[in-house]
């Protein structure tokens, strides 16, 4: 099952824009990660948070995660074509190893 | 350095049939994950194993599917009697052992599985 849901489901931005996803989830978890699925491929992965950190960044990635209300969010600044993908929060839970994923965001940046 | 490859990248089949597919991990990730993802949905855990031994298994993982990893390296995933309902794209994941520290899964470009 999955663990939560990707708000908005779709979203579409201009090129050069900031994007931003949400993520929520359902239980206490350890770490939280966010992955990027180009159509009908592999997943990459893009960053992981834990659970006691509150935000991290990478290059242009920049996600936060408050655990008092189960949720995450991505941010992408300065969008680029090449950003046209589904992303995807994963977590996983103290005591087992299996990552559990939303439903995703598909992301589509308008040249 | 190579990532997770897998093999075949495309399996079409017809109902009732046999399917096998294989997964490399990252050399000396000791970690192996399968997961499924359906058409618009994210993936879903299927099974791990830890070296050679297979920790954990989801509920998905029906005894039509057998999952191996007889010497720690690579794995094979086994569907038989084959269903409609298995179609989904098959996705392998491997980590590296760092003790204490649960650490990121790399996905190989996955398996799609089509059974008409």
């Amino acid at each position: 099952s999955q663990q939560g849901e990707e708000d908005p489901q779709a979203l579409s931005i201009q090129e050069g824009e900031n994007a931003t996803m949400n993520c929520s989830y359902k239980t206490s978890i350890n770490n939280l990660q966010w992955y990027r699925q180009n159509s009908g491929r592999g997943l990459v992965h893009l960053i992981l948070i834990r659970s006691n950190e509150r935000e991290k960044h990478s290059g242009r990635l920049r996600v936060t995660l408050d655990t008092s209300k189960k949720s995450s969010s991505l941010l992408i600044t300065a969008s680029r074509a090449a950003d046209t993908a589904s992303y995807f929060c994963a977590t996983d839970n103290f005591g087992n190893e299996k990552l559990t994923f939303g439903t995703g965001t598909r992301l589509t940046i308008i040249p | 350095d190579t990532g997770v490859s897998q093999d075949p990248r495309h399996k079409i089949t017809k109902r009732g049939q046999n399917v096998t597919f294989r997964c490399d991990p990252i050399s000396e990730h000791n970690r192996l994950y399968w997961y499924r993802q359906t058409l618009g949905q994210g993936p879903e855990f299927l099974t791990y194993f830890q070296n050679e031994a297979q920790l954990e298994k989801s509920r998905l993982l029906s005894d039509r599917f057998s999952a191996e990893r007889p010497k720690g390296s690579f794995s094979t995933l086994e569907i038989q009697r084959t269903e409609q309902g298995d179609s989904a794209m098959y996705l392998c994941a491997s980590s590296p052992p760092v003790a204490g520290v649960r650490e990121t899964q790399y996905f190989g470009p996955g398996t799609r599985l089509l059974v008409l």
